[in-house]
């Protein structure tokens, strides 16, 4: 039963452009979702979060948007670089634990 | 800052030796690590919650005879992977909570890649 999904396991965007990348979650009891990036042979980065109680958090050209009716929630790069080709991992925090649930996360490719 | 180490990166070892990866917070204390297996393509599944000076918390469906956990100082946890057999390979990796918990922020070691021949 995964309980963090992201559907999509690879996508390519140009240079420059608007990266989105997609996740959608089925339990109630999560209170934070968190964006990491991993590249190879390094271990995950912690790159943004979002409190259950807001719809967004931006910081530069990272923003993370929530719908809690949905149970969805995206993350968006703009613009793009060719840096942030790696592998993101959405991940949930389980109310009152210390638990994170990870999804089976995004390759982007940013191609010049 | 929040820089965790994880040493081997990778391992390779006979079906019945046990292996031991150490997880170690550099930069500041963790009271709580966890410990996490990851397979080609899938996700990172908790394993384990380590809690300095008490026994491990293991997931349902992990051995806790197989993979023991110690963390015995505010920097410091260990997993040995006893008697290992080849279905034990996989990619195993660390985290640590800085006190601040606040945001549930995990910081993560760089992966342990454990082979078993």
């Amino acid at each position: 039963d995964q309980q963090v999904k992201q559907n999509s396991p690879s996508l390519s965007v140009q240079e420059g452009r608007i990266s989105i990348l997609n996740c959608d979650y089925t339990n109630s009891m999560f209170d934070y979702f968190l964006w990491y990036k991993k590249y190879p042979a390094e271990g995950p980065t912690f790159l943004i979060s979002i409190s259950s109680i807001k719809d967004k958090n931006e910081d530069g050209r990272f923003t993370v948007f929530l719908n809690k009716s949905a149970k969805h929630l995206s993350l968006h790069i703009v613009p793009s670089q060719p840096g942030d080709s790696a592998v993101y991992f959405c991940a949930a925090h389980v109310y009152n634990t210390d638990k994170l649930i990870f999804g089976t996360g995004t390759r982007l490719q940013v191609f010049p | 800052g929040a820089v965790v180490s994880q040493h081997p990166s990778w391992v390779i070892c006979k079906s019945g030796t046990s292996v031991k990866i150490e997880c170690r917070s550099l930069d500041f204390q963790a009271t709580t690590m966890f410990w996490y297996r990851q397979f080609p393509k899938q996700s990172l599944m908790l394993m384990a919650t380590s809690n300095e000076g008490s026994k491990a918390t293991y997931e349902q469906g992990v051995e806790k005879d197989k993979f023991l956990i110690n963390h015995a100082s505010l920097t410091l946890s260990t997993l040995t992977v006893t008697s290992a057999h080849p279905e034990d390979s996989s990619f195993y990796i660390c985290s640590a909570s800085p006190p601040d918990r606040s945001k549930n922020i995990q910081y993560f070691g760089a992966g342990t890649r454990l082979s078993v021949l």
